[in-house]
């Protein structure tokens, strides 16, 4: 079992709706979270961080972290053409050694 | 900030061959990881440096990988000899710290072996 799980996707949906993203892992030592957007032929680049558990927003974009189910999940409101991309969230205890899940790729449709 | 720059972008080359994959991390960023990214097995962790000392290497698949990190502003990750399975993008990613508030990736280097 890999310790994060993310499902793959593809997932579609219409401009303006919301996305939600999630993934499960399994390492209880995990203590930071994170969401890279990656978009195709290019390096992930970082989306949000968290710290334990809870909730942070920033503008469309809201990650959530529910430690007890070990459960991430990413909301991207009004989602955008431009917000087609592969999500990939991410896992560490306090090792600095990041692990990341399979990646969902998003498709917008205008 | 010119960021993490990679080298070379893309290689061919043949099974057998001795490939080698450069990796600039950016100036002041004392972390650096090592990534492989396929379809089948997502991103990869392969080894990771602490000012420019090897920390986990546990990731790297097999004798055939090895990396080094001579000095702050350089490491490399080679492959000796590459076989088509290693056919992978490549990542190098530096941090701050930890690098438990993110780390800044490259651009990765596309490998096929044939």
């Amino acid at each position: 079992q890999k310790e994060v799980e993310q499902d793959p996707g593809p997932l579609s949906v219409p401009e303006g709706a919301i996305v939600s993203l999630n993934c499960t892992y399994s390492n209880s030592a995990f203590q930071y979270f994170m969401w890279y957007r990656q978009y195709s032929r290019k390096g992930p680049e970082l989306l949000m961080y968290t710290y334990s558990s809870g909730n942070k927003e920033d503008g469309r974009f809201t990650a959530q972290v529910d430690k007890s189910s070990k459960y991430i999940s990413l909301f991207i409101r009004d989602s955008q053409p431009s917000d087609s991309a592969t999500y990939l969230c991410a896992g560490s205890s306090n090792t600095g050694k990041l692990i990341f899940g399979q990646g969902t790729t998003l498709q917008v449709k205008p | 900030d010119a960021g993490v720059i990679q080298s070379p972008r893309h290689e061919v080359t043949e099974m057998g061959q001795e490939v080698t994959l450069r990796c600039k991390p950016i100036s002041g960023h004392d972390y650096l990881f090592w990534y492989r990214q396929t379809m089948m097995r997502g991103l990869e962790l392969l080894i990771y440096f602490n000012n420019n000392v090897p920390i986990d290497d546990s990731g790297m698949p097999e004798d055939r990988f090895s990396a080094k990190m001579p000095n702050a502003s350089f490491s490399t990750l080679k492959i000796q000899p590459s076989e088509p399975r290693d056919s992978a993008v490549y990542f190098c990613a530096s941090s701050r710290n930890t690098g438990l508030h993110g780390y800044t990736f490259g651009s990765g280097t596309r490998l096929t072996v044939v």
